[in-house]
């Protein structure tokens, strides 16, 4: 199946806010059940966003998600350099293919 | 302490089988889906197979379908990925997640076991 489509790379200040978009067909975002999961290099990910909006436990307020047509968003407002690692949006996407996940996006941490 | 372990990668020659396993503990194993994602070396991650919480239904993605099959022993709180006919392609980093409650999203990662197809 296609990987959703993300920026290979996106950077910013401290203290600034990004946005990774994730695009995708109509078919691909059907269920409106979108996540995002963080990874730092030789690291498992870990979920940050699901169900377009929802943040777990344990999980920043500075991590936002949302959603429009066919493509989802996710935004980290007030960056710090922690925040500097790969993410990946995912959809659930029918009782055939399952899961899609997005291409990724390394954010780098001026 | 929540925690899923992998366990079972190594290096395999093309054709060749592996099995995977991934132990759970800190959690109700038997009332969660299960999944297997993959990462191949600095490339994206990429969803495998999936079997529900009491085993009777399974899902592989069509680049696996044929060639792995998803497993669980509920009594064991352990799951299983049985890898066969193994490509090249298949090298990678291989996670077994679990799935939320409610919703579809993976909120447990095992630290992945590294698959090495290689002649």
């Amino acid at each position: 199946q296609s990987a959703l489509t993300q920026p290979a790379s996106l950077s910013g200040s401290p203290g600034q806010s990004i946005t990774i978009s994730c695009t995708g067909t109509s078919s691909d975002f059907a269920y409106n059940l979108v996540s995002w999961y963080q990874q730092y290099p030789g690291k498992a990910p870990r979920l940050i966003i699901s169900d377009v909006t929802k943040r777990p436990p344990g999980v920043s307020d500075r991590f936002s998600g949302s959603k429009s047509g066919n493509t989802a968003s996710l935004t980290i407002s007030g960056l710090h350099p922690e925040d500097e690692a790969d993410y990946y949006c995912s959809s659930y996407k029918d009782n055939t293919i399952l899961y899609v996940f997005g291409s990724g996006t390394k954010v780098t941490v001026l | 302490e929540v925690q899923l372990v992998e366990s079972g990668g190594g290096l395999v020659q093309p054709g060749g089988s592996l099995r995977l396993s991934c132990a759970a503990s800190g959690f109700t194993f038997s009332s969660r889906a299960m999944n297997w994602v993959r990462q191949s070396p600095g490339k994206g991650l990429e969803w495998v197979s999936i079997i529900s919480s009491s085993g009777g239904r399974t899902y592989h993605a069509a680049s696996v379908t044929g060639r792995f099959t998803i497993s669980r022993d509920n009594s064991k709180n352990t799951l299983y990925l049985q890898m066969n006919s193994l490509r090249v392609e298949d090298t990678a980093v291989y996670y077994c997640a679990c799935e939320v409650t409610v919703g579809r999203a993976f909120d447990i990662w095992g630290q992945g076991t590294m698959l090495t197809v290689s002649s």
